[in-house]
C-alpha cells in the first residue's frame, strides 16, 4: 500500500520544547515538501528537498529545520525559535522530472501551549 | 508568497447543482493544479492543466485556463454531498515548488 505517512496525527508540546514531525514515503519519489496550514488559509511552504542530502528553504523557514538523509524520510523539527508553532503540518512528495503533481500525507496537528 | 487567489471564499449549493470557483494568479506559470481537502485531512490532487492548454475534463470536473487573464476556473457538475470540501488552486512556476491560494470552501446541501 503505497503512500505518505505522517505521525503522529495529533501532537501536544509545551512552549520552549523542540518537536520533530515524521514524514515517510514509499512512492520512490525524489522530492519532498513540508507545508504549514493555519485555519482558513492556504498552504505555506516551509522547506523542500529535491534529492537526498539537499534541501532548500521555503517561504516561512524561520524556526524550523529539516534533514534528508534517506530518500524515504523527511523529518521536520519545530524549534523553540518558532514564534507561533500551533498549526496543521502537511508533508508532500513529488516524483520529479516532468511529473508535477504532489501527493500529500494526512497531516499532523501540532498544539503548543 | 501565495500567488493564487480563489474566489469565492465559500460556496453553498444544493445537491445536483453545479459549483464554479475561480483562481487568479500573478506571474507566468508552467501549469496550474487543483486540489481538494476534506476537513482535517491532507490534500488530494484533482487535475492539472498546462500553460498551453485551455480546457480539461476529468469525470465531473472541468477546468479552464486563460493565460492572458491569468485566471482559471474549476467547475464541478451535478454536485454530491461527498463533494463538500475545500478546493485549492496551485500554480507551478517550473521551479519544483507550488504556490497555493487560500481556497474555496464548498458545502453541498442534501
Amino acid at each position: 500500500d503505497g503512500g505518505i505517512t505522517q505521525s503522529p496525527k495529533y501532537l501536544f508540546r509545551k512552549e520552549g520544547q523542540n518537536v520533530t514531525l515524521s514524514c515517510e514515503q514509499n512512492l520512490n519519489h525524489d522530492a519532498m515538501y513540508w507545508y504549514r496550514q493555519d485555519p482558513g488559509q492556504g498552504l505555506r511552504l516551509i522547506y523542500y528537498s529535491q534529492i537526498v542530502n539537499d534541501f532548500q528553504k521555503g517561504d516561512i523557514a524561520e524556526g524550523y529545520s529539516v534533514s534528508r538523509e534517506k530518500k524515504e524520510s523527511f523529518p521536520l523539527t519545530v524549534t523553540s525559535a518558532q514564534k507561533n508553532p500551533t498549526a496543521f503540518y502537511l508533508c508532500a512528495s513529488r516524483r520529479g522530472g516532468q511529473s508535477y503533481e504532489q501527493y500529500f500525507g494526512p497531516g499532523t496537528r501540532l498544539t503548543v501551549t | 508568497s501565495q500567488q493564487g487567489e480563489e474566489d469565492p471564499q465559500a460556496l453553498s449549493i444544493q445537491e445536483g447543482e453545479n459549483a464554479t470557483m475561480n483562481c487568479s494568479y500573478k506571474t507566468s506559470i508552467n501549469n496550474l493544479q487543483w486540489y481538494r481537502q476534506n476537513s482535517g485531512r491532507g490534500l488530494v490532487h484533482l487535475i492539472l492543466i498546462r500553460s498551453n492548454e485551455r480546457e480539461k475534463h476529468s469525470g465531473r470536473l472541468r477546468i479552464t485556463l486563460d493565460t492572458s487573464k491569468k485566471s482559471s476556473s474549476l467547475l464541478i457538475t451535478a454536485s454530491r454531498a461527498a463533494d463538500t470540501a475545500s478546493y485549492f488552486c496551485a500554480t507551478d512556476l517550473n521551479d519544483y515548488k507550488l504556490s497555493f491560494g487560500a481556497g474555496t470552501t464548498v458545502t453541498v446541501r442534501a
